[in-house]
């Protein structure tokens, strides 16, 4: 069964440096999305990508995020100067289509010191 | 105001009983509807989606839509010790909005 793959499932960083979370969502789905969700509390949007292009973002999304989809099967999450509030279990998805079921990856539980 | 809301327990019922999960949300323009299943420490994953109103069936659990009042419920019948989770409705508009999630122990 086709599945969302995420890597690396951990990270350790200092603050100010820059990640990249990567991964692979099912091959013929279209939309692609970020989450994130902070110990203890509920899953956020961040973004959503369609067509090579940022469809949508949310309050949280700002300057020192950015997505991209450098190669037909790969979509990455940089944080450019990380924060300690930055912390987080980052969840990428992706549907099919714009309304339809999206289907998480297992995350990328990031630590941010 | 939030987009979606739920009760977030936590849940208790006893090993076979009915657990009952409810949801409201406030955009009126919301066409599809979510129930995500998350245990401590994982993904979400997909229990169930409803887009018209009524129930929809998928062997032990039942959704329910009521678009009027803006609500959707989750039942789960002959409830498990395996089905204690946290229960994420979730529901798609301009975004795709999660609530807190309502956390549900089924007691052996």
């Amino acid at each position: 069964e086709p599945e969302v793959t995420q890597t690396p499932s951990h990270q350790v960083t200092q603050m100010g440096q820059e990640v990249i979370l990567r991964c692979v969502p099912i091959s013929n789905h279209l939309y692609f999305y970020w989450y994130r969700q902070i110990l203890g509390q509920k899953v956020e949007f961040l973004v959503s990508f369609y067509n090579n292009e940022i469809s949508e973002k949310s309050e949280i999304f700002d300057d020192q995020f950015s997505v991209e989809r450098p190669d037909g099967s790969n979509f990455t999450l940089k944080i450019r100067s990380t924060k300690l509030e930055d912390s987080a279990m980052y969840f990428c998805a992706s549907s099919e289509m714009s309304s339809g079921t999206q289907y998480f990856g297992p995350g990328t539980r990031l630590l941010v010191l | 105001q939030k987009e979606v809301e739920q009760n977030s327990g936590p849940l208790s019922v006893p090993e076979g009983a009915i657990a009952s999960l409810n949801c409201t949300y406030s955009d009126r323009g919301s066409q599809s509807f979510f129930w995500y299943r998350q245990y401590s420490g994982k993904s979400p994953e997909l229990i169930m989606s409803i887009y018209s109103n009524g129930d929809k069936e998928d062997g032990r659990f039942t959704a329910q839509l009521n678009k009027a009042s803006q609500y959707v419920s989750l039942l789960i019948r002959d409830s498990q010790p395996s089905d204690s989770a946290t229960y994420l409705c979730a529901l798609s508009g301009n975004q795709f909005y999660f609530g807190t999630g309502t956390s549900l122990t089924v007691i052996p």
